[in-house]
């Protein structure tokens, strides 16, 4: 069975844009979950996504944006980039109450 | 988070030693996850606690959860190089209706370096 996939893998912006990340789940596997790792503050969660709607969110602002589609498959948007929005961004996906697994992450760059 | 406390920060062992990495949470857990990270890579699932007093072992890696479900250790036996890695434990909260939706509340990693 597949792992979880993220789309870019690598990607760099500058201030003021925007940007859209791509997860593809494990097959079967209808929640997603994003988060933001960064090495002052660590891995934190940004929202989760259940059969296309939000069911959990973090304490991130608006410029953060996700969705999620009727193949399970999940975007995240950050508008107006800063440069503090550098990070490794990963999701992760689940079955039920089962283990959440993780994608390989994009590494997001804003000069 | 303060809500999840993990020690050491860092830890430097001679390939063969044993080690121990605590995570500690301020509140009941609803499960505690264990996973491994390869710097600017994604995490490698490694075990999943529930229940009170559980242990699990996969290996020469141990993890146990405390009767109180608040406490959990992760254990290697004679290190080897291939263990060294970022070590993260990841918190379940249980929410109103008893269960737990997707989100993990993250220690802030052991970084672990195994000298051959």
């Amino acid at each position: 069975k597949a792992g979880v996939t993220q789309t870019p893998r690598y990607l760099i912006k500058t201030r003021g844009q925007q940007v859209t990340l791509s997860c593809s789940p494990i097959s079967g596997h209808r929640s997603v979950s994003w988060y933001q790792q960064t090495p002052g503050q660590g891995l934190q969660f940004l929202f989760e996504y259940f059969s296309e709607t939000q069911r959990n969110k973090g304490n991130f602002p608006g410029r953060f944006s996700g969705r999620q589609f009727s193949n399970s498959r999940s975007e995240m948007n950050v508008s107006t980039l800063e440069l503090g929005d550098s990070a490794l961004y990963l999701c992760a996906s689940k079955r039920g109450q089962e283990t959440q697994y993780f994608g390989p992450g994009t590494r997001l760059l804003v000069l | 988070s303060q809500e999840l406390e993990q020690s050491p920060q860092s830890l430097i062992v001679q390939e063969g030693k044993n080690l121990t990495i605590n995570c500690t949470s301020s509140k009941t857990l609803y499960g505690l996850y264990w996973y491994k990270q390869k710097y600017g890579e994604g995490l490698i699932f490694l075990m999943m606690l529930q229940k009170g007093g559980e242990e699990k072992s996969h290996e020469k890696i141990t993890a146990k959860l405390d009767e109180k479900k608040q406490q959990s250790s992760l254990h290697i036996t004679a290190s080897q190089p291939s263990h060294a890695g970022i070590y993260l434990c990841g918190a379940a909260f249980a929410n109103a209706g008893g269960t737990s939706y997707g989100k993990l509340t993250f220690g802030q990693g052991t970084i672990l370096t195994v000298h051959p």
